[in-house]
């Protein structure tokens, strides 16, 4: 079955830390992205991919750096993480036309 | 610059009740409208989506959402409500060709069913 997968499920890092996400879909997508969700916020964009090999920004790029090896995996990468990078960040695949498969979520908690 | 805003945080509603979840967008130009569910601790799903054609769209689990461009609104209702339904609901914009495949989402709305 198609699906997104992320990895690691939830981490707790510390301030100043490089944490990695992993994003990865058999959904035969192009598209790929990566949001951030806050209570209060809704879901922020932070980096999306057209393609591999190629990334761009979102509407909060700021702080985070996404990488995108292959048509399947996704990384987003906070080289110094800080405390209000706390959250939970949902990866999503499409094809295109704006319907998005979500992977399941990564709670990430900076100390 | 797109927006999406769901001006209710809350709603709360007996079991077989109609209920009736508000969205109201900014865009210059023709939106794509969709509507995602969150139950408690998962991932968003796809429930519909506006393109073009028809104005009422219907979607799964029963839901239904009205487009009307006179006042940029993309209302999801649902008759009669189910205690399953409780869960937060997104209302998301993609902005056509510009910024074309990047959905913004509304602040969503947390729909409890009593019942």
């Amino acid at each position: 079955e198609a699906a997104v997968t992320q990895s690691p499920r939830s981490k707790v890092a510390v301030t100043g830390g490089k944490v990695t996400l992993s994003c990865h879909q058999t959904n035969n997508h192009d598209y790929m992205y990566w949001y951030r969700q806050d209570t209060g916020h809704g879901l922020r964009l932070i980096h999306y991919s057209y393609v591999a090999d190629s990334t761009e920004k979102g509407d909060i790029p700021d702080g985070y750096k996404a990488s995108r090896p292959s048509q399947e995996n996704f990384s987003l990468i906070l080289e110094l993480a800080s405390l209000s990078q706390t959250a939970v960040y949902f990866c999503a695949s499409s094809a295109g036309t704006g319907k998005c498969c979500f992977g399941p979520g990564t709670r990430l908690l900076v100390l | 610059a797109q927006s999406v805003d769901q001006p209710d945080a809350h709603v709360t509603l007996s079991e077989g009740a109609s209920l009736e979840l508000r969205c109201s967008y900014s865009y210059s130009a023709a939106p794509y409208l969709f509507w995602y569910v969150q139950y408690p601790g998962q991932s968003l799903q796809f429930l519909l989506k506006y393109i073009t054609g028809d104005t009422v769209v219907k979607g799964t689990k029963g839901f239904e959402a009205e487009f009307r461009k006179s006042n940029s609104s993309f209302n999801l209702k649902k008759s009669p409500a189910h205690w399953s339904d409780s869960a937060k609901y997104f209302c998301a914009l993609e902005g056509g060709t510009e910024g074309a495949d990047r959905l913004t989402f509304g602040k969503g709305t947390q729909l409890i069913i009593q019942p």
